[in-house]
Formats: C-alpha cells, sequence, structure tokens
C-alpha cells in the first residue's frame, strides 16, 4: 500500500457525460500528480499541484481540468467524454515538488467510455 | 521538454539469466532516474533510482548505472525470476521549475522458466 488513495476503483461512463476522480495524497505529501495510462501505453503526464497550485502541466486536454484542495486532496475532472478517454487513471503524490523526492502511485482509478 | 526513450519494448530472457534495460534522456538538467515495476492492472512501483551525483547503485538483484555525459542510463537484473516478469518504466526529473516525471514508453520482460 503506498499510501495514496484513489476512487473510484472502476467506473463506466457513456460519451458525453462528466466525471470526477478523487485521490487523497500520502500524509504529508504536498505535491500530487496525475498520469493517464491508455492500454498498453506508457504513463502520459497530465498535471501537476503543489500545495493548491499548479506546478507543470503536460499534454492535459482542455475537456479535463484538475484541482488541489487546502486539505492537499485532488480531483481530475474529465468532461465531454470520448470513447478515447478509456483509460487507468494514476495519482501519484511526493513530499515536496523538488526534483529527487520519491513519487508514490495510488491503484488507479478504471475509465471505460461506452 | 524532456524526452526520455527506452529500449527495448520487449524482452525476454531465460530464468536464471541477466536482463538489461537501457533508457536515454534529452535534458541534461535532469538529476533523479527513478524506475518502477508495472505488474498487469497494478500502479507502478518505484524498485531503485539513482541520483546525477551517483554513477551505480545496487539493490540485491537489482542495479542501476547512469552516465551523464550520454546521457543514458540503464537498469540490470540478475538471476531472473518469474516474477521479475513486469512492465518496467525507466523516468527522468529536472531539480528545479518542471519537476514531473518524464517517462520512458516501458519494456515488457517475461522470463521463461
Amino acid at each position: 500500500d503506498s499510501g495514496v488513495t484513489q476512487t473510484p476503483k472502476h467506473l463506466i461512463t457513456a460519451t458525453g457525460q462528466r466525471v470526477t476522480l478523487r485521490c487523497s495524497p500520502r500524509s504529508g505529501d504536498l505535491s500530487v500528480y496525475w498520469y493517464q495510462q491508455s492500454l498498453d501505453q506508457g504513463l502520459q503526464f497530465l498535471i501537476q499541484y503543489y500545495n493548491g497550485e499548479e506546478r507543470a502541466k503536460g499534454n492535459i486536454l482542455e475537456r479535463f481540468s484538475a484541482q488541489q484542495f487546502p486539505d492537499l486532496h485532488s480531483e481530475l475532472n474529465l468532461s465531454s467524454l470520448e470513447l478515447g478517454d478509456s483509460a487507468l487513471y494514476f495519482c501519484a503524490s511526493s513530499v515536496t515538488g523538488v526534483g529527487g523526492n520519491t513519487i508514490y502511485f495510488g491503484e488507479g482509478s478504471w475509465l471505460t467510455v461506452v | 521538454g524532456e524526452n526520455v526513450e527506452q529500449h527495448p519494448s520487449t524482452l525476454s530472457v531465460q530464468e536464471g539469466d541477466s536482463a538489461v534495460i537501457k533508457c536515454t534522456y534529452s535534458d541534461s538538467a535532469s538529476n533523479y532516474f527513478p524506475w518502477y515495476k508495472q505488474e498487469l492492472g497494478k500502479r507502478p512501483q518505484l524498485i531503485i533510482d539513482i541520483r546525477s551525483n551517483v554513477g551505480e547503485k545496487k539493490d540485491q538483484r537489482i542495479a542501476v548505472t547512469l552516465n551523464k555525459t550520454a546521457k543514458h542510463f540503464s537498469l540490470h537484473i540478475t538471476e531472473t525470476q518469474p516474477e521479475d516478469s513486469a512492465v518496467y518504466f525507466c523516468a527522468a526529473r529536472v531539480a528545479f521549475g518542471n519537476e514531473k516525471l518524464t517517462f520512458g514508453t516501458g519494456t515488457r520482460l517475461t522470463i521463461i522458466p
């Protein structure tokens, strides 16, 4: 158990819908990262938050947005869902944003768009 | 931004033999290089990491080497066992500014009993 908690574990929804994925980082971790992994694909960085503020952005679609709340949990919002958004979405956390700190991954949220 | 290339994409080795996975990175400012192991449908788990002030690091059957001049680093697994079968990802991270991990495309390692 990495200490990073993600909900829901599985989600099936229809095209055009909107979903929210939730992440609680490890206790004491200030940075939260979101990654997308499509079937048999690598880990694509979406976005990073540090202590409530956006720190780095990857290839995140405009239909996707995220935020980190004062209690440090984070949410990833996916809207106008398309079939191609079906993927495993990982949240990860680290102590700070400084390079060298270990990043721990949650178990992921499986999203299936039908 | 940082770009990490990983080879090979698939690797099959006999149980007991060694496996080597290689990665190259593009940003000379990168100074942290972790390796993650991911079993099917599971989360990536850190197995070893190395920082740019070190050339080699070992942990039992696993070792990582780093060549900063050539901007490449490698994972070595010795005396492979069936439970080593998984997808392995290398990653690189810049110390300051853009602190995200950039991952390689992964290597599917299969250990043949």
